[in-house]
């Protein structure tokens, strides 16, 4: 079955930290892997998209790491600002369709001063 | 227009009564979704439109859920005969292409909210 698994369900931390949010899939055959960002009451936007042959990329402090091997991803967020509250939530395509996206629960951020 | 647009944001409906909810994609966007979104939940796919057509509908709950998009740019969900599990926030997206599960960016409106009494 298709599913992509997110951890942790929610998070908080200070200002200024770091974290790391985790994406597990079991997406096949695997094309592409997105992470989105959504604030509170608004649609999601992209911060990053990875293709099967990529590892990292990264947008701004925002740098998402691929295992296509192990089908793991990270997204990890480097000093944290209160801006940065909101769900993250990892996406994943599928070669064999041209639209389909399977998306995640997503991980909620609170980030406190 | 700058984005994808919504309408209405927010929307109240009585148990029973129909709704439409409206969807400016960004101009000359060819790719259309509709999807559902549950509190605390990911989207769910609902529909999908290249242009005027309406290649995937498998995601739509049930009979009661309707969707169009006629002349190839906005578009229309209507639900009809509202009841409770139909409240959730209902995003519409573009993208610029038809394939969109390489690398075509994907564009989301901000929802609209729907809530069943």
């Amino acid at each position: 079955k298709n599913q992509v698994e997110q951890s942790p369900q929610s998070l908080i931390i200070l200002e200024g930290k770091n974290c790391t949010l985790q994406c597990n899939y079991t997406v096949s055959p695997f094309s592409n892997l997105r992470w989105y960002k959504q604030d509170t009451g608004r649609g999601p936007v992209s911060l990053t998209i990875m293709t099967f042959s990529e590892n990292t990329k990264s947008n701004g402090r925002y740098t998402a790491t691929l295992d296509a091997d192990t089908k793991q991803s990270s997204l990890h967020i480097t000093a944290s600002q209160l801006s940065d509250s909101a769900s993250y939530i990892c996406v994943v395509g599928r070669m064999d369709s041209s639209y389909k996206l399977i998306f995640g629960s997503g991980t909620r951020l609170l980030v406190r001063p | 227009g700058a984005g994808v647009s919504q309408s209405p944001r927010y929307k109240v409906a009585k148990r029973g009564q129909d709704v439409a909810l409206r969807c400016d994609p960004i101009s000359g966007h060819v790719s259309l979704f509709w999807y559902q979104q549950a509190l605390g939940q990911g989207p769910e796919f609902l529909t999908y439109f290249q242009n005027e057509a309406q290649l995937d509908k498998s995601g739509l709950p049930s009979d009661r859920f309707f969707a169009e998009r006629p002349e190839g740019s906005v578009s229309t969900l209507k639900i009809q005969r509202t009841q409770q599990e139909d409240s959730a926030v209902y995003l519409c997206a573009s993208s610029l292409k038809r394939v969109i599960t390489n690398t075509g960016e994907l564009f989301f409106g901000e929802g609209s909210r729907l809530t069943v009494l």
